[in-house]
C-alpha cells in the first residue's frame, strides 16, 4: 500500500531557481493539503484542494502554486525559491468524511 | 477564522505515569473535528486519535484517550502509562469551516524519563 507518496526526500536549489514538489495518493481521496514545518511554528498549511480543478490558500501560500488536475496528484511549485523557503514540507490527503489525515514522509528543501 | 493553541512547548514524565498535553481550538463552525498526531525524531507523522464535534463520548485508542470539553474549547491528550518510545513531539489539529480544512497547534515535546 503506498498511500501518500513525496518526491524528492531532499532538495538543494540555489535562490531564485525553481523547483516542483510531487504528491501522488492512491487511496481516491478528495482533500490533499501541502504544509511546511519550521522549528517552533508547528506545520503550517500552504494550499489545499479538495478536489479535481478546486484548490484554495492556507495560512502561508506566498511563493507557492498549486494545481489539481486529478485525484492523484497535487503538485507545489516553488517560481523563484528563497532562503525563507528552506523547510521540511508534508503532503496530506483524507477522504471525504474520514477523520484521519494521512501524510507522506516529508520532503527537505534547502535553498541557499 | 479557525485557531489550534498549544501552550506547552515541552513536558517531562516519569515512566509510566500518564500525562496530558493540552489544547484549545476556537472555531465558529458547529461541524469539526480535533485530532493528534505524534511526530517522533525520525519525523513521520503518526496519527493517535480524533475526536468529532458532535461525538458525544470521549475517543479513546488504547493508551491514548482524548478528554474533549466542547463548552471550555479543549481537547486536551491524556497518554496514560507512559513509555520511553513515547518521547516526541505532539501535534493538535483541527478540521473545519466549509472545505473542512485542516490546521495544525505549534506542538507539545514529551520526554519520558526513565
Amino acid at each position: 500500500n503506498a498511500g501518500v507518496t513525496q518526491t524528492p526526500k531532499f532538495q538543494v536549489l540555489k535562490t531564485g531557481q525553481s523547483m516542483t514538489l510531487q504528491c501522488a495518493q492512491d487511496m481516491n481521496h478528495e482533500y490533499m493539503s501541502w504544509y511546511r514545518q519550521d522549528p517552533g511554528m508547528g506545520l503550517r498549511l500552504i494550499h489545499y484542494s479538495v478536489g479535481a480543478g478546486i484548490t484554495d490558500q492556507g495560512e502561508v501560500p506566498n511563493g507557492y502554486n498549486v494545481s489539481r488536475s486529478t485525484t492523484e496528484d497535487f503538485p507545489l511549485r516553488l517560481l523563484s525559491a528563497a532562503p525563507s523557503q528552506t523547510s521540511v514540507y508534508f503532503c496530506a490527503s483524507r477522504g471525504q468524511n474520514t477523520g484521519e489525515l494521512f501524510f507522506g514522509e516529508g520532503s527537505r528543501l534547502t535553498v541557499l | 477564522a479557525q485557531k489550534i493553541t498549544q501552550t506547552q512547548p515541552g513536558m517531562f514524565v516519569q515512566e509510566k505515569e500518564a500525562v496530558t498535553l493540552d489544547c484549545t481550538y476556537d472555531t465558529s463552525d458547529q461541524s469539526y473535528g480535533l485530532f493528534w498526531y505524534k511526530q517522533p525524531s525520525s519525523g513521520e507523522m503518526i496519527f493517535l486519535i480524533y475526536q468529532g464535534s458532535y461525538d458525544e463520548q470521549n475517543a479513546t485508542e488504547g493508551r491514548y484517550s482524548l478528554n474533549f470539553q466542547k463548552a471550555r474549547k479543549s481537547a486536551n491528550l491524556v497518554i496514560s502509562a507512559s513509555q520511553l518510545g513515547d518521547s516526541a513531539m505532539y501535534f493538535c489539529a483541527m478540521k473545519s469551516g466549509g472545505y473542512q480544512k485542516v490546521t495544525f497547534g505549534i506542538g507539545t515535546k514529551l520526554q519520558v524519563i526513565p
